[in-house]
């Protein structure tokens, strides 16, 4: 079945990168997605990786993907005290819906 | 103005009762849907609609039940709350891009506490 597994935690200082991992089963997925969740908000999409893609880089992120291992990440360079959240990724299977990961929680130390 | 809001942002019940979350969008998305979020769990897709005169069951289904009043209005209702539904609910929408990303958007969320 349809699986996507996440560490539910990752702690850093402030200005170190960040590298959030992600792992799923479905190698039919088209579309890759990293969602943002901060303290009592919904999610944000953060980025976003077209399944024919192996890097994508917007700023300070930067999405990896290895299609033959199923194993997605999210490297925040020069993270900062307001990246402090949990990350989602997410899969998309078919155009209908999304499968979730469990979260990983980022704690940014000053 | 937030593009899908929900309502009540919080709310404490007791066993039995019924409740009914409610979720409104002005994006003008035809899709939309209702996750829980349960700790170390991610979301988990309830139900979910692509029109108006389009229901679908999620994942977790059982013991919730859903109306597409309008393209902007989307309720969850819980018959007969249970504990176990206590959880943060979020209400999202969707409109197919042209590529084929599925890429939602959600509202702040519901907790729910039932008792």
């Amino acid at each position: 079945g349809e699986d996507v597994e996440q560490s539910l935690f990752l702690s850093v200082r402030e200005g170190d990168s960040s590298v959030i991992n992600c792992t799923y089963t479905d190698s039919s997925s088209t579309y890759l997605y990293w969602y943002k969740q901060e303290p009592g908000a919904g999610l944000q999409l953060l980025t976003y990786i077209f399944s024919n893609m192996d890097m994508k880089q917007d700023q300070r992120l930067t999405v990896l993907l290895n299609k033959k291992d199923k194993h997605l990440s999210l490297r925040i360079a020069d993270t900062q005290t307001g990246d402090s959240a949990i990350y989602f990724c997410a899969e998309s299977i078919g155009p209908n819906k999304l499968i979730f990961g469990t979260g990983t929680l980022l704690a940014v130390q000053p | 103005d937030a593009d899908v809001t929900q309502t009540p942002r919080n709310r404490i019940t007791k066993t039995g009762k019924r409740i009914m979350l409610e979720c409104s969008q002005t994006k003008g998305h035809d899709r939309m849907y209702w996750y829980r979020q349960d700790p170390g769990l991610g979301l988990r897709l309830i139900y979910y609609s692509f029109d108006v005169k389009d229901i679908n069951k999620g994942e977790i289904s059982d013991g919730y039940s859903v109306s597409r009043q309008a393209q902007a209005k989307f309720s969850l209702s819980l018959e007969s709350a249970i504990p176990n539904q206590t959880a943060l609910y979020f209400c999202a929408t969707s409109e197919p891009g042209t590529s084929g990303s599925n890429e939602q958007f959600f509202g702040p969320g519901t907790r729910l506490t039932v008792l």
